[in-house]
């Protein structure tokens, strides 16, 4: 299986702040990567897919980049409705596998 | 708009089978790829697999020995069996639909997901 390790476990922002979350496969996945936003009680959002390519109605605040191993998700400028646990998920091989998640908090 | 709806008992004895069912509606089954995933209590998302509206299937060799995912394309369902399950088998259980686009493949819709507890 493909690991997925994300970094930070956690962090802290204010609204306003550009955040970035990383991303790390443990082999190349040629940019197979998806990227999930997945607040409490609710049904997890695609934010992006293929590494890069933004999910239609997706803020534009939201970005991907990356390729081989490392990828990251920024978002520009941080909103109140984007504290939430985010999620990047690899589709090269099955099983499909998840980072372990990044939750951004209210500073 | 496509809506997925997760179905089935809350509460399931050890050693015993867990079984939900996905409801499409808003688009046929009959095209993409369709996925279970869970989330156990305090922990990350773990893909289980998916099936295609043909039956074709792909679970997660870690549950490989316990799984079966079905469809069936009259009633625009698919639904989940997991056998034998323990307490490590509580958790939130999401359906999903996995659409292709060119080389991508994306869960771009998601039920709300239903909890599943096992405990005797």
């Amino acid at each position: 299986d493909i690991q997925m390790t994300q970094s930070p476990s956690s962090l802290s922002a204010s609204v306003g702040d550009r955040v970035t979350i990383s991303c790390r496969a443990s082999q190349d996945i040629r940019n197979s990567l998806d990227w999930y936003q997945h607040k409490p009680g609710k049904a997890p959002k695609l934010l992006l897919y293929g590494a890069s390519r933004l999910e239609s109605g997706v803020p534009s605040r939201f970005s991907g980049s990356g390729s081989g191993t490392d990828y990251t998700l920024t978002i520009s400028s941080l909103q109140p409705e984007d504290f939430a646990t985010y999620y990047c998920q690899q589709y090269y091989t099955t099983p499909r596998t998840f980072g372990q998640g990044t939750k951004v908090e209210i500073k | 708009q496509v809506q997925l709806q997760e179905s089935g008992p809350g509460l399931v004895k050890p050693s015993e089978t867990l079984s939900l069912t996905c409801t499409v509606s808003g688009d046929s089954i009959s095209s993409f790829y369709w996925s279970w995933i869970r989330q156990p209590p305090g922990k990350g998302l773990e893909w289980i697999g998916y099936i295609y509206y043909t039956g074709d299937t792909n679970y997660n060799p870690s549950l490989k020995s316990r799984v079966t995912i079905s469809v069936d394309t009259s009633k625009n369902q698919f639904s989940l069996n997991l056998s034998s399950v323990t307490a490590a088998d509580t958790a939130v259980y999401y359906c999903a639909r996995e659409k292709i686009l060119y080389s991508y493949y994306y869960m771009d819709v998601w039920g709300k997901g239903t909890t599943v507890t096992v405990s005797s």
